[in-house]
């Protein structure tokens, strides 16, 4: 079945430090790919999606290019700051008529930024 | 105020008790979710429903049951609880797919204790 797996974490950089959360999937079709991010005591916000190859999703610095050759959803972000410290998920949603919409997650991807 | 709600926020019980844990939204949304985050594993799903008369089974749906009573409101229930379902759940919403945003909204989470 459908799957998504991240990078082990957790991840503590110093501000200003590049950022890399490596992701892959494993999918039948077309799937549709996100990125949420859960700030510490608070539910998931979406952070960036693609929907289809070689679309980039970006958003508040952060970036991901869907790429169906390696199967991947790389995130990175060029400049961390403390306030990006949270968990990240990566995501995937089966574009079929009678899945579409649901949610394949990954087990997520603890980030600690310091000072 | 909050698109999607849930209550409680916080539940310690005993094992063997009944458990309710309600989410209601504003979003306007036909389709609603059931998830639950253990640390280590994301998030999974355990209900989701396209329409007030259509309820489906999620990955991890035994010990569980759900009523959708409106469009609104979505109720996970936990009929005799143990404590393997010590969790934080999570309720979400979306639109279909083919409307355009392909996003869930997320509640802010409840965080059950089973003791």
């Amino acid at each position: 079945g459908d799957s998504v797996t991240q990078m082990e974490g957790p991840v503590t950089l110093s501000e200003e430090a590049f950022l890399t959360i490596n992701c892959t999937y494993t999918a039948t079709g077309y799937p549709s790919l996100f990125w949420y991010v859960q700030y510490p005591g608070e539910g998931l916000q979406l952070l960036l999606k693609a929907t289809k190859a070689d679309d980039k999703g970006s958003n508040k610095g952060f970036e991901a290019t869907y790429r169906k050759e390696t199967t991947s959803f790389h995130l990175e972000k060029g400049s961390v700051q403390v306030s990006d410290s949270a968990v990240y998920f990566c995501a995937l949603s089966p574009y079929t008529n009678n899945q579409g919409g649901k949610l394949i997650f990954g087990q997520g991807t603890e980030l600690s930024v310091k000072p | 105020d909050a698109d999607v709600t849930q209550t409680p926020r916080n539940r310690i019980t005993k094992t063997g008790k009944r458990i309710m844990l309600e989410c209601s939204q504003t979003k306007g949304h036909d389709r609603m979710y059931w998830y639950r985050q253990d640390p280590g594993l994301g998030l999974r799903l355990i209900y989701y429903s396209f329409d007030v008369k259509d309820i489906n089974k999620g990955e991890i749906s035994d010990g569980y049951s759900v009523s959708r009573q409106a469009q609104a409101k979505f109720s996970l229930s936990l009929e005799s609880a143990i404590p393997n379902q010590t969790a934080l759940y999570f309720c979400a919403t979306s639109d279909p797919p083919w409307q355009g945003r392909n996003e869930q909204f997320f509640g802010p989470g409840t965080r059950l204790t089973v003791l």
